[in-house]
Formats: C-alpha cells, sequence, structure tokens
C-alpha cells in the first residue's frame, strides 16, 4: 500500500542552526501537506504544496514539492526555541483518495 | 469560523471498562471526519473516517468502533478496553479529502 517515509526521526540544533527534514512517497502524490505538533499539542497545518517542482516560504521555512510529486522537504533556515515540535508531512494519493502521513521529525533546539 | 471540539481532554480508565469518545465540528456542513490514534513519540494512525452520516470507514481492524449519529458529531467507541489502546486521540475533519486536516485538542487515554 501507499507509504509516506520521513526522514530524520529526531533532529537536535544549537538554536540558529539549519534544520531539514524529508519526505517520500512510494507513489505519486496529488499534494502534499506539512503540519507542526508542539509538544503536548495537536497538529497544525502549516501548508500544501500541489505542483511539481512547487517551491513556498513563510518566512525562515521553505517547503519543496520534488519535480516528481513523490517527494518534499522542509528547511527551516536559523533555528528558533520556538521552532520544537514534530513536524509530519502528508501525501494525498488520488488513486486510493487518503491522506498518508509520515512518521515525523522531531526537532529539539539548544538555546 | 470553524471549531472542533472534543472531550474529556485526559481520560484513565481500567482494562476491560468502555469508553466513549466525543468530537463535534461547529461552523461547517457535511465534513469528512476522521479518528487518529497517536502512541507515545510516534507518527499518527488512523482508524476510521467518516464522508457523511451513518458512513464509516475502519482502517485497522481492532478493539475499537466509530458511529455519526449526527454530521458534525463523531464517536469512537470500545466495549472494553485493552492495555494497548492508551494513546492520544485525535479527530480532525475536512471538507474535502485533498484538503487540510484540522484537529481538535485530542484525548488523552490511559488504561491501567
Amino acid at each position: 500500500g501507499q507509504q509516506v517515509m520521513q526522514i530524520p526521526q529526531y533532529q537536535h540544533v544549537q538554536e540558529g542552526e539549519d534544520f531539514t527534514t524529508y519526505c517520500n512517497s512510494s507513489t505519486t502524490l496529488s499534494n502534499i501537506q506539512w503540519y507542526k505538533q508542539r509538544p503536548g499539542g495537536h497538529p497544525v497545518f502549516l501548508i500544501q504544496l500541489v505542483k511539481s517542482g512547487e517551491v513556498k516560504k513563510q518566512k525562515r521555512l521553505t517547503f519543496q514539492f520534488g519535480e516528481a510529486k513523490k517527494n518534499s522537504s522542509l528547511h527551516i533556515t536559523a533555528t528558533q526555541t520556538t521552532d520544537v515540535g514534530t513536524y509530519f508531512c502528508a501525501g494525498f494519493s488520488g488513486n486510493t483518495g487518503k491522506l498518508i502521513f509520515g512518521q515525523g521529525t522531531t526537532l529539539q533546539v539548544k538555546p | 469560523s470553524q471549531t472542533i471540539h472534543q472531550w474529556p481532554a485526559t481520560l484513565v480508565q481500567p482494562v476491560g471498562s468502555p469508553l466513549s469518545l466525543e468530537c463535534t465540528v461547529e461552523g461547517t456542513s457535511n465534513p469528512n471526519l476522521y479518528w487518529y490514534r497517536q502512541a507515545a513519540g510516534r507518527g499518527l494512525q488512523l482508524l476510521f473516517y467518516s464522508v457523511g452520516i451513518g458512513q464509516i470507514s475502519s482502517e485497522v481492524p481492532q478493539n475499537l468502533s466509530a458511529s455519526r449519529p449526527q454530521d458534525r458529531q463523531f464517536i469512537l467507541s470500545s466495549k472494553k478496553l485493552l492495555l494497548s489502546d492508551s494513546g492520544f486521540y485525535l479527530c480532525a475533519w475536512t471538507l474535502t479529502g485533498p484538503d487540510e486536516q484540522y484537529f481538535g485538542p485530542g484525548t488523552r487515554l490511559t488504561v491501567t
């Protein structure tokens, strides 16, 4: 079945360093979504990418959707302690009609 | 604006006891509704989803069931809880399948 793999599982960075998480799907996706879950909280939608090769930015966050629409990445520039949390990608397959979540990358930022 | 409610926020139940978790959505009609479970430090496991009243799809065979008695109400139930049912239960809604999902605050269930 459809799988969405996300790496790394954990990342510890010093405040001010950059951070990247990668997401790979076993099938071509209609869209990719990114969510952030703060410790003790619930996932909150960040952004959706639809087009092949699409790049979107939200302040220090840059999101990319691969040309083949099977992979995506989230890059955070100059991390801050407020970036702490778990970042999930989720891929929607038009074939299955389902949104499949990756396992998430937990980011720890040392001040 | 739309809001999603879940209750209770936390729950401690003994093994073998029944369970009922409720989720309601306000400010929208005919949403798609989802139940997820998240084990500590893990990802989101889709349990059930519903595209309309009385329509339930189960993703994983297990000790749980779901019902949608009203358009904006989604209930997760169990007749007899197992230790392995412990986790963080999240309800989510979306207008259509490909759209972004909005999650409720969740219920932390501990089965003892």
